[in-house]
């Protein structure tokens, strides 16, 4: 079975400092789709980061970067800088025949 | 426009109530879907529809009905609800074969936070 393991319930970081968050993923697949996705207090979940298992660069989006490492199966969030704003639930997310598969979610929390 | 847009934004039920649950996109999208999330947990899918047509549903409980009307609206209709069905609902879009592929992407409303009492 396909699985994500988000081991970090809660995070916190100083603002403008870095956080990574740990993403790993159990599957036998070869070609296939990571997410992360971020849910702030408004409830939208909203796309932050999207890698393409066939591409060995890691996918970056302004503030936010990634860690795939496809061998170990494991696929961290870097946010750097950290701002107010980045404080959510973060959810990684592994796409299987076009369906999600959620890990349990991070709270990110933001010391200002 | 890139929104998808669900309304109400909060519902309060009986147990004997029906009620519905709307959503609109005007993406173009021909991918919908349902989804419940309980508070501090990934979403659940409920229900995806494809072309308009139901493709996929996730064993859901009858008392959850869906509805495709045009490629633009999706509808969950409730009926005699239970209070552990209190959640929040959440519905996507996407084109056909998404999230996967090189450019695709689930676009989420704020969902509609339900309580039934």
């Amino acid at each position: 079975a396909q699985t994500v393991t988000q081991s970090q319930p809660e995070m916190s970081v100083q603002e403008a400092e870095t956080v990574t968050l740990s993403c790993t993923y159990d599957t036998s697949e070869s070609d296939y789709y990571l997410f992360w996705y971020k849910q702030p207090p408004s409830r939208q979940m909203i796309l932050v980061i999207r890698q393409e298992a066939y591409k060995q660069q890691n996918a970056t989006e302004n503030r936010f970067s990634v860690n795939f490492q496809k061998a170990a199966k494991s696929f961290s969030l870097k946010i750097s800088d950290s701002q107010l704003g980045d404080a959510a639930m973060y959810f990684c997310a592994f796409d299987s025949n076009y369906q999600l598969i959620w890990g349990a979610g991070t709270k990110l929390i933001i010391k200002p | 426009d890139t929104e998808v847009t669900q309304t109400p934004k909060h519902l309060v039920m009986g147990m004997t109530n029906k009620k519905s649950l709307k959503c609109e996109q005007h993406m173009g999208h021909r991918a919908m879907y349902w989804y419940k999330q309980k508070a501090k947990k990934p979403p659940e899918l409920m229900f995806v529809y494809s072309y308009e047509k139901l493709s996929i549903n996730e064993s859901v409980p009858s008392r959850f009905s869906p509805e495709c009307p045009n490629s633009s609206l999706l509808n969950l209709h409730l009926h005699a609800l239970q209070p552990e069905d209190s959640a929040l609902y959440l519905c996507a879009s996407s084109q056909v074969g998404a999230p996967g592929g090189p450019d695709e992407k689930l676009f989420f409303g704020s969902g509609t936070q339900l309580s039934v009492l």
